[in-house]
């Protein structure tokens, strides 16, 4: 079962604009991770925010995360067409060694 | 660094015949995954060693997957038969001991008719 649901599931801007992903998940977590997949590639690792971390920033990306809401967010400033994936956050919950379970994905379009 | 690689990256099979996938990880990761992700949804763990031992397999179908490390370097996982509820990417991952960050591989495109 997936832990993460992944609000919208699909999003469409104008180049510049800023994007908004949401995801919210159900049990107490270690850390929240956000991935990046471009179509028919791998992910690629973006961002990890631990469970005593509020909010950290990686060039025009900026996650938060409440824990009491069990809510966390990734904002991607002045957008570009290279920016159209699909996103997916990722949450350890687990006692031992990590283990991510994945939502299923915010699909970005970036329109020129 | 070289990333993770998977060969092949696609494989078209009829249902009940058998298909392998093989994932080379980065160099020192001994930290390997296994991931099905079905069109649309996001990857879901198989399994996942530590080194050459099996860390977690709780959502690995024993009955018709199976996976192994030897040496604790390359992994195959193995489907025998195929269902058509296959069709999936499989993904492989690895990472460095004791980090939180898993890199991936391109995938294996398995369309099962």
């Amino acid at each position: 079962s997936q832990q993460g649901e992944e609000d919208p599931q699909a999003l469409s801007i104008q180049e510049g604009e800023n994007a908004t992903m949401n995801c919210s998940y159900k049990t107490s977590i270690n850390n929240l991770q956000w991935y990046r997949q471009n179509s028919g590639r791998g992910l690629v690792h973006l961002i990890l925010i631990r469970s005593n971390e509020r909010e950290k920033h990686s060039g025009r990306l900026r996650v938060t995360l409440d824990t009491s809401k069990k809510s966390s967010s990734l904002l991607i400033t002045a957008s570009r067409a290279a920016d159209t994936a699909s996103y997916f956050c990722a949450t350890d919950a687990s006692q031992g060694a990590q283990k991510l379970v994945f939502g299923q994905g915010t699909r970005l379009t970036i329109n020129p | 660094e070289a990333g993770v690689a998977q060969s092949p990256r696609y494989k078209i099979i009829e249902k009940r015949q058998s298909v392998a996938f093989w994932c080379n990880p980065i160099s020192g990761h001994a930290t390997l995954y296994w991931y099905q992700q079905i069109l649309g949804q996001g990857p879901k763990l198989l399994i996942q060693f530590q080194n050459n031992g099996v860390v977690d397999d709780s959502q690995l179908p024993k009955d018709r997957f199976s996976a192994e490390r030897l040496k604790g370097v390359d992994s195959t996982l193995k489907i025998q038969p195929a269902k058509l509820e296959d069709s999936a990417v499989y993904l492989c991952a690895s990472s460095r001991p004791r980090t939180d960050t898993q890199y991936f591989g391109p995938g294996t495109r398995l369309t099962v008719l």
